[in-house]
């Protein structure tokens, strides 16, 4: 059974560029739930999909968007980078309750 | 107001101690709590499950008290591999299955 992958593990941009990042959901899980978790804080909810549909969102602007592939991977897009975009961002696969949190992917903004 | 507030500490102890963390949780439809761990520059694991009648792994107690929307974790006999940040969290499945944690709490255990 193969966990959930993020990709890539780590990432520089620049402010105003466009980033995407990737998220292989771990085999049976149909949800996939990103996290943006800035250093010293919690991992705040950004969005969530189920089916390839956007099934809850968090409180983060427009220019943060998603997409979810029939095989339930993910990708979390962010356009118009902010310093403030520099982040951990964890994306969690789940069935049910069962969640399981990719390593991450550690964006810089500079 | 925050969905989970935690007291961020640090707490620093000494091997062997006995440490607690508390949590509070605002929305009283919440139904699901958990208590994770995360070690520096790592993800978040799931240390344990919390239910109202209590459960204990281990080393590892946890106490859910719904009336006051609390939550403790209480770890007995610290060991130096304790050392992590701890984080309260909290789910609701009425508002889509999203977790809600705390800041998170960091424990240093001292040797």
């Amino acid at each position: 059974e193969t966990g959930v992958t993020q990709s890539p593990t780590h990432l520089i941009k620049t402010r105003g560029q466009q980033v995407t990042l990737r998220c292989s959901s771990q085999s049976g899980h149909n949800t996939v739930s990103w996290y943006q978790q800035a250093l010293g804080q919690g991992p705040q909810f950004i969005f969530q999909y189920y089916r390839e549909e956007e099934n809850g969102r968090g409180n983060f602007p427009p220019r943060f968007s998603g997409l979810q592939f029939p095989n339930y991977s993910s990708e979390l897009n962010v356009n118009a980078l902010e310093l403030d975009d520099s982040a951990l961002y964890l994306c969690a696969s789940s069935l049910g309750q069962n969640y399981t949190f990719g390593s991450g992917t550690r964006l810089t903004v500079v | 107001r925050k969905e989970v507030e935690q007291d961020p500490g640090p707490f620093n102890v000494p091997e062997g101690a006995t440490v607690a963390f508390n949590c509070t949780y605002s929305n009283s439809a919440s139904q699901s709590f958990f208590w994770y761990r995360q070690d520096c520059r790592k993800e978040p694991k799931l240390l344990m499950s919390v239910y109202s009648s209590g459960n204990e792994d281990g080393r590892f107690t946890a106490q859910l008290n719904r009336a006051s929307q609390y939550i403790s974790l209480l770890i007995r006999d610290s060991k130096l591999s304790d050392s992590a940040t701890y984080l309260c969290v909290v789910n609701n499945w009425n508002t889509g299955n999203q977790f809600y944690f705390g800041t998170g709490t960091s424990l240093t255990v001292i040797p």
